[in-house]
């Protein structure tokens, strides 16, 4: 596996289960980030994880859970959602010291549906 | 006012015109300007990075910020069907560390053949 992978690319789920999202990034990067894409609307910023540690949380609804394991696994654990969380969700890295601009990659994202 | 302004488009085009892409933003502290590429099922891919004011080249690709009045464009020159995507513009207020992209809304562009 090379870049930035998610896993499942696709999930459709009722609005009182429970599931989780899941991003690796084999680019031995230090940060890790999650965004929300919903139809009409620019990428919002959810929530940043550098060195493991969460830096910034953008509020973001509780029923919305972030996990960082290690600096190459992040996870966004999902409860109770909302049919407006319906979007694709897409988690990036990228390197997280140095004064020089540090490219974020991104993975191809989990659409998610919620019935 | 929202951070970002970015025309959704649809812009359709004929295969080998110049393409113009802008984008318009309110947030003085931003410094670092990119152009992300999206196609249909994939995450966005990062064409070009800009810092403060200026130009930047790749290819058939130019970049251009202008500071004073907060407005970044992309141009496409000699373009092609497969550069029909959705552009993202984006920017951060640094370069280093763990920061956010802010990002505007993404052009939907057709190239006809």
């Amino acid at each position: 596996e090379t870049g930035v992978t998610q896993t499942p690319r696709h999930l459709v789920m009722g609005m009182t289960n429970k599931k989780s999202l899941k991003c690796e990034q084999h680019l031995g990067h230090n940060a890790m980030y999650w965004y929300k894409q919903s139809a009409k609307k620019p990428l919002e910023l959810m929530f940043v994880y550098s060195l493991e540690e969460r830096v910034e949380n953008n509020s973001v609804p509780s029923r919305f859970s972030p996990e960082c394991p290690n600096s190459s696994h992040l996870f966004l654990h999902l409860h109770t959602l909302q049919p407006e969380d319906s979007a694709l969700y897409l988690c990036a890295s990228s390197y997280s010291f140095g004064g020089d601009y540090n490219e974020q990659f991104f993975g191809p994202g989990t659409r998610l549906t919620v019935l | 006012q929202k951070e970002v302004e970015q025309d959704p488009g649809p812009l359709s085009v004929p295969e080998g015109a110049i393409v113009s892409l802008n984008c318009t933003y309110s947030n003085s502290a931003f410094q670092y300007f990119m152009w992300y590429r999206q196609y249909s099922r994939k995450g966005p891919e990062l064409l070009m990075y800009t810092y403060s004011s200026g130009n930047k080249e790749d290819g058939r690709f130019t970049a251009q910020v202008d500071k004073s009045s907060k407005y970044i464009s992309l141009f496409i020159r000699d373009s092609q069907p497969s550069d029909s995507a959705t552009y993202l513009c984006a920017m951060k207020r640094t370069g280093g560390g763990a920061d956010g992209l802010t990002f505007g809304k993404g052009t939907h562009l057709i190239i006809q053949p």
